[in-house]
């Protein structure tokens, strides 16, 4: 079954750009099935969609973020990316990447499922 | 912006039920998901398209939809069902709601 996993600095100074990459295993990212997404969590709050990526490379991005975001995605090595830039400190969460169900042709109407375990960053200098 | 609205709180007792609401304009036109979230742990996918149930995910979680509003019923509660929940939905963009945390008294 598929499993995802983060992986990035845990530490970003501000005004500095912030990058993670979620690794998917156990299938490929090119599936038709899926788009990818990222969300995530400051720490004692709720969820927050950031965006999600197709693999041909068709994005859907949170209005509130899309000026500073940017996903990507690299078929050969089954991964996708997040850049976020000009972090504040508002930007420290658990960053969290997950499969995402899309079901809509022009919404991203749909389903995360599975998530990966989520990495923290704080944004701190 | 499109919203989610959820009580912050609900409480109830091992055996009994619980149910918590999600709010939102878009809900009679888009389905609702929900996700389980233990301290600590990533959330978990317990209901999609309103009142599916995912593989491995116990009967005694169901939802449902009436109008404006989508429940999430657990059937005779267990310890292991504290946690927070959280509704999603989406219309131009994905939405979550606040969460709600359910404590087993």
């Amino acid at each position: 079954q598929l499993q995802l996993q983060e992986s990035g600095p845990g530490l970003v100074k501000p005004s500095e750009t912030l990058s993670l990459t979620c690794t998917v295993s156990g299938g490929s990212i090119s599936s038709s099935s899926y788009y990818w997404g990222w969300i995530r969590q400051p720490p004692g709050k709720g969820l927050e969609w950031i965006g999600s990526i197709y693999y041909s490379g068709s994005t859907y991005y949170n209005p509130s973020l899309k000026s500073r975001v940017t996903i990507s995605v690299d078929t050969s090595k089954n991964q996708f990316s997040l850049k976020l830039s000009s972090v504040t400190a508002a930007d420290t969460a658990v960053y969290y990447c997950a499969s995402h169900m899309v079901q809509g042709v022009i919404n991203p109407v749909g389903w995360f499922d599975p998530w990966g375990q989520g990495t923290l960053v704080t944004v701190s200098s | 912006s499109y919203e989610l609205t959820q009580p912050p709180s609900v409480s109830v007792s091992p055996g009994q039920t619980a149910r918590i609401t999600c709010s939102g304009d878009a809900l009679p036109k888009q389905y609702a998901y929900w996700y389980q979230q233990k301290p600590g742990q990533a959330p978990v996918l317990v209901i999609y398209k309103d009142s599916e149930r995912p593989s491995g995910i116990p009967e005694r979680f169901s939802g449902s939809s009436s109008g404006t509003t989508v429940t999430l019923t657990i059937s005779g509660v267990q310890a292991e069902d504290e946690a927070d929940y959280y509704c999603q939905s989406a219309d131009s963009s994905v939405v979550f709601g606040g969460g709600t945390k359910l404590t087993v008294l």
